[in-house]
């Protein structure tokens, strides 16, 4: 089966560092992207990674390892709006390209 | 359009009505999603179109969900016979890449259905 993991709830304070991690269990591994969700919003789309290493796009940085089927989600200089769900997901070509997605993670910043 | 448009945002209906909630995706997005999300809960795939056709309609929860898209653009997702069970955020994406998340789905602002 395909499967997601990921922290559900994650703590931090405002101006430092976190790391979301995701571990997957998936055939067909195509690519790994993230998403954030505020309360009572959409997902919007941050990043997606197909190849191993480290993208940066801003404050926001995603990482992948294929090998260890393994990536996370880097969020520098912790802003209170920064304050929402993140989810990972995988594209997969034994499910015809589409996402399978994980649970979410709940980032909590704390002032 | 610009972005994904959703109608209703907010539906209240008695339980037993029928309910239909559009979604109008990106112009050119040839891959459109329906998803259903629970209060704090994570995304639950409803149903995929390519185009007109829908190749994966595993994620219907039963025989009461159906959706169709017409004109490779505008998709309606019906529910029969609603249920208590039913209330959850709806929401629909769409994507220019087939899907293969490269560029993203973009979402909807979503259809809060309850029902009563």
């Amino acid at each position: 089966g395909q499967s997601l993991e990921q922290p559900s709830e994650v703590t931090a304070v405002e101006g430092a560092i976190v790391q979301i991690n995701c571990t997957y269990q998936t055939s067909g591994f195509y690519g790994l992207s993230w998403y954030q969700q505020h309360d009572g919003g959409a997902p919007t789309f941050l990043s997606y990674n197909a190849l191993d290493g480290l993208e940066e796009t801003g404050r926001f940085s995603s990482f992948l390892s294929r090998s260890d089927s393994y990536g996370y989600l880097l969020l520098q200089e912790l802003q209170m709006k920064d304050s929402a769900s993140y989810f990972c997901a995988v594209t997969s070509m034994d499910s015809n390209y589409q996402l399978i997605w994980g649970a979410g993670t709940k980032l909590i910043i704390k002032p | 359009g610009a972005g994904v448009s959703q109608s209703p945002s907010n539906k209240v209906t008695e339980k037993g009505k029928d309910v239909e909630l559009r979604c109008d995706p990106i112009s050119g997005h040839t891959a459109l999603y329906w998803y259903r999300q629970s209060l704090g809960q994570g995304l639950e795939f409803l149903i995929y179109f390519q185009g007109n056709s829908a190749p994966d309609k595993s994620g219907l929860p039963s025989d009461r969900f159906s959706a169709e898209r017409t004109g490779g653009s505008v998709s309606t997702l019906t529910i029969q016979r609603t249920q208590q069970e039913d209330s959850a955020v709806y929401l629909c994406a769409s994507s220019g890449d087939g899907g293969a998340g490269h560029y993203g789905y973009t979402f909807g602002s979503g259809t809060r259905l309850t029902v009563v």
